[in-house]
């Protein structure tokens, strides 16, 4: 089966709060961790990364925070709007290789 | 524009006759990437190219072809198109330093009848 996982499906917040998106990862070795969106009809986006050897970046609005005793990768982003409803991804690159593992996706709902 | 193209977005055909979806990308980039995407399954990678000449399998490569002539373009072959090809298509470019910005085009929806 595939390393990276998601543990829910789908998500639905309200206009203005928080969302908190998380995927969970199995290969160890992996180097560097990915989150993209995909809005429909469209295809992926890349949203922000984080190396292995961080716990916590930020961007525009997004944080990423990696948790490698746990395995665990997880996308907050701030304030939610209606625009950043979509399906986030996240996906891993396995350390010394060009490949990308994506999980399978959350689909995230922004109710106004 | 920087952009990734991908033709057609739309595509039914019948078992067995061969068809080519085309990729091209104005970003200069030396990395590109075919990917598959299914309900349930998420994206996975069916071939990929360092440079030109230089291409390798994904995780399903059964049943594609790719060739890589230009540093642009890296077209997706189906020399023998099944049902089990029935999917959204997506082709990705990155420049080589660059392991997470990827730009995907807009999706090839083949449809195997």
């Amino acid at each position: 089966g595939e390393s990276v996982g998601l543990h829910l499906p789908t998500l639905s917040v309200q206009e203005g709060d928080n969302s908190i998106i998380n995927c969970a990862y199995s290969n160890s070795a992996s180097d560097y961790f990915i989150w993209y969106k995909q809005e429909s009809g469209k295809g992926p986006q890349f949203i922000i990364d984080i190396r292995s050897n961080m716990d916590k970046r930020q961007g525009q609005r997004v944080t990423v925070l990696l948790n490698k005793t746990v395995k665990h990768l997880s996308l907050q982003i701030a304030a939610t709007q209606p625009g950043d409803s979509a399906v986030y991804f996240c996906a891993e690159r396995q350390g010394g290789s060009e490949k990308l593992v994506f999980g399978k996706g959350t689909k995230l709902t922004v109710n106004p | 524009e920087a952009q990734v193209t991908q033709n057609p977005r739309y595509l039914i055909t019948v078992t067995g006759k061969k068809l080519t979806v085309t990729c091209s990308q104005n970003m200069n980039h030396e990395y590109m990437s075919w990917y598959r995407q299914d309900p349930g399954l998420g994206l996975r990678q069916i071939y990929y190219s360092m440079n030109v000449e230089v291409t390798d399998k994904g995780d399903v490569p059964e049943g594609y072809k790719v060739s890589r002539k230009e540093k642009r373009n890296f077209p997706l072959i189906l020399e023998s198109p099944s049902p089990n090809q029935t999917s959204l298509y997506f082709c990705a470019s990155r420049s080589s330093g660059r392991v997470s910005e990827q730009y995907f085009g807009p999706g090839t929806r083949l449809t195997v009848t």
